[in-house]
């Protein structure tokens, strides 16, 4: 039972570059979610879904976009990267909405 | 504003001593307030939820309304207890099922 799953672990981009983080989870949970992680700024929602076919915005959600074809997928992209986009990227899932997260082991993005 | 406020980024105690990680929300309505923990090379896990009660590891955290605080206790530090931690509050804006808004995490470290 793997639970969630990054890909990949690490990465390097540079500037302007695009790719896609992808989070699979094998709980048919409904709910998934993409979070940054910052120093000093805790984690903050990017954009998340309550359901195949569905995404909705977070708190940051600018230079990202996300799709949810599959429920067991939750992808997020980065057209074009940034240098604030270096972060650790962490995706959760739920059956409950926020009552109760599975997150998965992290990719740290560094964008040059 | 719904906003989770941990003031400490570093706490350090040494073993058997009492540990308080200090937590502030600000939210118009009932809060529904979590506990999260990041030990080194592992990911997030949900160390426990106001609704419930109960004590996880030995850690407590009682809702305090009146004070807007959900301090996460424990009486004794175990040098197993270093790790970061996050205070989480549902953020439900626009009638959503709501999110997990996170504060920026306390890290402890538990001396020998």
């Amino acid at each position: 039972n793997a639970g969630v799953t990054q890909t990949p672990k690490f990465r390097v981009l540079k500037t302007g570059q695009s790719m896609t983080l992808l989070c699979a989870q094998d709980m048919n949970h409904e709910y998934m979610y993409w979070y940054r992680q910052d120093p000093g700024m805790g984690l903050r929602l990017i954009h998340y879904s309550v359901g195949e076919g569905t995404t909705a915005k977070g708190e940051v959600p600018d230079g990202y976009n996300v799709s949810r074809l599959k429920k067991q997928n939750f992808l997020l992209g980065l057209e074009s990267a940034a240098p604030s986009q270096t972060s650790v990227y962490f995706c959760a899932s739920s059956a409950m909405g926020p009552y109760g997260y599975t997150f998965g082991s992290g990719t740290r993005l560094t964008v040059v | 504003a719904q906003r989770v406020t941990q003031p400490e980024k570093l706490l350090s105690v040494f073993k058997g001593a009492p540990v308080e990680l200090k937590c502030n929300y600000s939210y118009s309505g009932s809060p529904e307030l979590f506990w999260y923990v990041q030990y080194s090379r592992q990911r997030l896990q949900l160390l426990l939820r106001h609704i419930s009660r109960e004590s996880i590891k030995g850690f407590t955290a009682d809702l305090n309304k009146g004070e807007t605080s959900f301090h996460l206790k424990k009486p004794f530090a175990q040098e197993e207890d270093s790790a970061m931690y996050y205070c989480a509050l549902i953020s439900r804006l626009g009638g959503s099922q709501g999110n997990l808004i996170f504060g920026k995490g306390t890290k402890l470290s538990v001396k020998p």
